[in-house]
């Protein structure tokens, strides 16, 4: 079972407005983290955000923010004031358990476009 | 400036021929991983190493092999590259448990 699911293999936004990126996932750990990494075409993976499993409020950073709704096990990104800069592959992923170190689990990615 | 390196950053090999892609990291982090890249499947995880010495496969390890003797240095090798290791690959480094997973700029791999 996929436990990291984005549903939006590419999306279009309009230069200036805001963009929600799906994420759903699935554990059965109670202590998790997630991430949002953004993947321009230069390749590098670029860490946007982070939220973990307790945490009471959405995590933000700058034009970012994570929508995180625990009972839905979603994890959207939204990200605000859109940019042609932000056109780039985004990726959620999330890790289960402190105990393990760090792996990270990815979805599969949605490709963003920003118009002009 | 706090980085992970990886090297080298595009390489082109023949089946068969060992390699070593190195990654460094100066951020004193315990952990370390290796991700493979490939379109449509996302990224996966090779190995990793939570500490010096200690190193686990991770969930497509066949074909590749990790050390881990210095804490800063987590080469990959993979003794007979075959095509179907065509792919880009990254290394990871992070405190464990850590909120951030720093990345290396990747590596573009192609065995012909």
């Amino acid at each position: 079972a996929q436990k990291i699911t984005q549903t939006q293999p590419g999306m279009f936004v309009q230069e200036k407005e805001a963009v929600t990126l799906d994420c759903t996932y699935d554990t059965s750990d109670q202590s998790y983290g997630l991430f949002w990494y953004k993947q321009p075409s230069s390749g590098e993976m670029i860490f946007l955000i982070y939220q973990g499993s307790y945490d009471e409020q959405n995590a933000t950073e700058g034009r970012y923010s994570l929508n995180f709704q625990k009972a839905r096990k979603s994890a959207n990104l939204v990200i605000s004031a859109s940019q042609l800069g932000d056109s780039a592959m985004y990726f959620c992923a999330m890790r289960e358990g402190y105990n393990q170190g760090g792996k990270l689990i990815f979805g599969q990615g949605t490709e963003l476009s920003v118009k002009p | 400036e706090a980085q992970v390196t990886q090297n080298p950053r595009y390489l082109i090999t023949v089946t068969g021929k060992k390699l070593t892609v190195t990654c460094s990291q100066n951020m004193n982090h315990e952990y370390m991983s290796w991700y493979r890249q490939d379109p449509g499947l996302g990224l996966r995880q090779i190995y990793y190493s939570m500490n010096v010495e200690v190193t686990d496969k991770g969930d497509v390890p066949e074909g590749y092999k990790v050390s881990r003797k210095e804490k800063r240095n987590f080469p990959l090798i993979l003794e007979s590259p075959s095509p179907n290791q065509t792919s880009l690959y990254f290394c990871a480094s992070s405190l464990l448990g850590g909120e951030t997973q720093y990345f290396g700029p990747g590596t573009r791999l192609l065995v012909l």
